[in-house]
């Protein structure tokens, strides 16, 4: 597609429950990456996947937290047993480069707004 | 650990200034710093890449400058404009990993 693609834009779930973030990356791009940006701050790394392979997932913030790329195109970020601290705005950003060393710009989707009650 | 740190927090214009914004890190080697922008209830978009050779780069009214030794990276936006307004982002890369460290961000508002 012409860029990341993220569905759904918001997501409502009461807590304790279940929810699965999609991103559609650009395609042909090897590199993908999820990041958490709270209200007022920066994004803040959670995982990188280059192709199917999950290389870094040092800034998953718990095991609730789960994150998939099984055929190196679409990547599902899984958050089990929500709570309140959760809710935030998900990002998703894909690269043509392996990894950042390669000095390709990451390039992001609009977010994932999730809001736990 | 890198850090990234973004002066001013917020920064309020007349059009056609020129303006600069400032971001300094913690870690000299890094791979590269980049500059994005996002407007509300949007994602990030990019605007500018330094690779860590490089002293600047420049597109259109922005010209972007690093400087390894100081731990600083400045946005210089010429001719502002109302659309210019928006958050600016920039982020390192930290030079063990993969993920870009990024501030805080300087939210911009350029009045007409």
């Amino acid at each position: 597609g012409a860029g990341v693609s993220q569905s759904p834009r918001y997501k409502v779930a009461k807590r304790g429950q279940d929810v699965a973030l999609r991103c559609d990356p650009i395609s042909g791009h090897v590199s993908l990456f999820w990041y958490q940006q709270a209200l007022g701050q920066g994004p803040e790394f959670l995982t990188y996947f280059q192709n199917e392979a999950q290389l870094d997932k040092s800034g998953l913030p718990s095991d609730r937290f789960f994150a998939e790329r099984p055929e190196g195109s679409v990547s599902t970020l899984k958050i089990q047993r929500t709570q309140q601290e959760d809710s935030a705005v998900y990002l998703c950003a894909s690269s043509g480069g392996s990894g950042v060393g390669s000095n390709q710009p990451q390039h992001f989707g609009d977010g994932t707004r999730l809001s736990i009650l | 650990k890198q850090e990234v740190t973004q002066i001013p927090a917020a920064l309020s214009v007349p059009e056609g200034e020129n303006l600069v914004l400032n971001c300094s890190f913690t870690d000299s080697a890094i791979y590269n710093l980049q500059w994005f922008r996002q407007d509300p209830g949007k994602g990030l978009t990019s605007l500018l890449l330094i690779q860590s050779s490089q002293r600047e780069q420049t597109s259109g009214r922005l010209n972007a400058s690093l400087d390894k030794s100081s731990g600083r990276s400045t946005l210089y936006i010429a001719a502002s404009q109302p659309g210019d307004s928006a958050t600016y982002l920039c982020a390192g890369a930290d030079q063990a990993g993969t993920a870009l460290i990024f501030g805080k961000g300087t939210t911009l508002s350029v009045s007409s």
